[in-house]
């Protein structure tokens, strides 16, 4: 079946720092790739996403590329800030599913 | 503008006290999820409409119970709620697609005395 994998955190950096969340992923077919980002006490947002091979998503100065090659869509970022601090989750959604499947999450925190 | 919108934001009950949470959206979605989420973990499915077409996953305890009345709104009842079940309960929806992210409400944490 479907899975994501992501790696543990916690993560601490210090502010302006370059940020990297590892993400792979098992999926018949070709998914669709998210991220999500998650502030205390609030319910999910999307970050951004790819729906091909070879796609970059974008925002806030986030960024990841899908991979097909390596099954991957590794999160990364300049110069993170303080305000990044939250939980991140990479997620998939397959070819006719009406589910996402969502990796375990990685907490981040920044340090001024 | 609201978009998913989930009440109340908090909930408290007693154990074995039959609770319901209520989600709304505004976005016309055909598909609604619930979740719930516990501290430190990925959210875990609980169940998604598809329309009126009820999805159940196959973990979820039969404690657990929704309807849709309409494509707007969408219930979560607890039948019987035990300390086991004080968790954040997200609503989502999206449309039909795999490239559709879901859109979130900003959950329902439920404390269970």
């Amino acid at each position: 079946g479907n899975s994501v994998t992501q790696m543990e955190g916690p993560v601490t950096l210090s502010e302006e720092a370059f940020l990297t969340i590892n993400c792979t992923y098992t999926a018949t077919g070709y998914p669709s790739l998210f991220w999500y980002v998650q502030y205390p006490g609030e319910g999910l947002q999307l970050l951004l996403k790819a729906t091909k091979a070879d796609d970059k998503g974008s925002n806030k100065g986030f960024e990841a590329t899908y991979r097909k090659e390596t099954t991957s869509f590794h999160l990364e970022k300049g110069s993170v800030q303080v305000s990044d601090s939250a939980v991140y989750f990479c997620a998939l959604r397959g070819n006719r599913d009406d589910k996402i499947i969502f990796g375990k999450g990685t907490r981040l925190h920044i340090l001024p | 503008d609201a978009m998913v919108i989930q009440n109340p934001r908090y909930q408290v009950t007693q154990f074995g006290k039959p609770v319901t949470l209520s989600c709304s959206q505004t976005l016309n979605h055909n598909v609604m999820y619930w979740y719930q989420q516990k501290s430190s973990q990925a959210p875990k499915l609980l169940f998604h409409y598809y329309d009126k077409d009820f999805n159940n996953e196959a973990d979820t305890p039969d404690n657990f119970q929704s309807r849709r009345p309409n494509t707007s709104f969408c219930f979560l009842d607890i039948r019987s709620p035990g300390l086991g079940d004080a968790a954040m309960y997200l609503c989502a929806t999206s449309r039909v697609g795999q490239d559709n992210e879901q859109f979130f409400g900003p959950g329902t944490r439920l404390t269970v005395l």
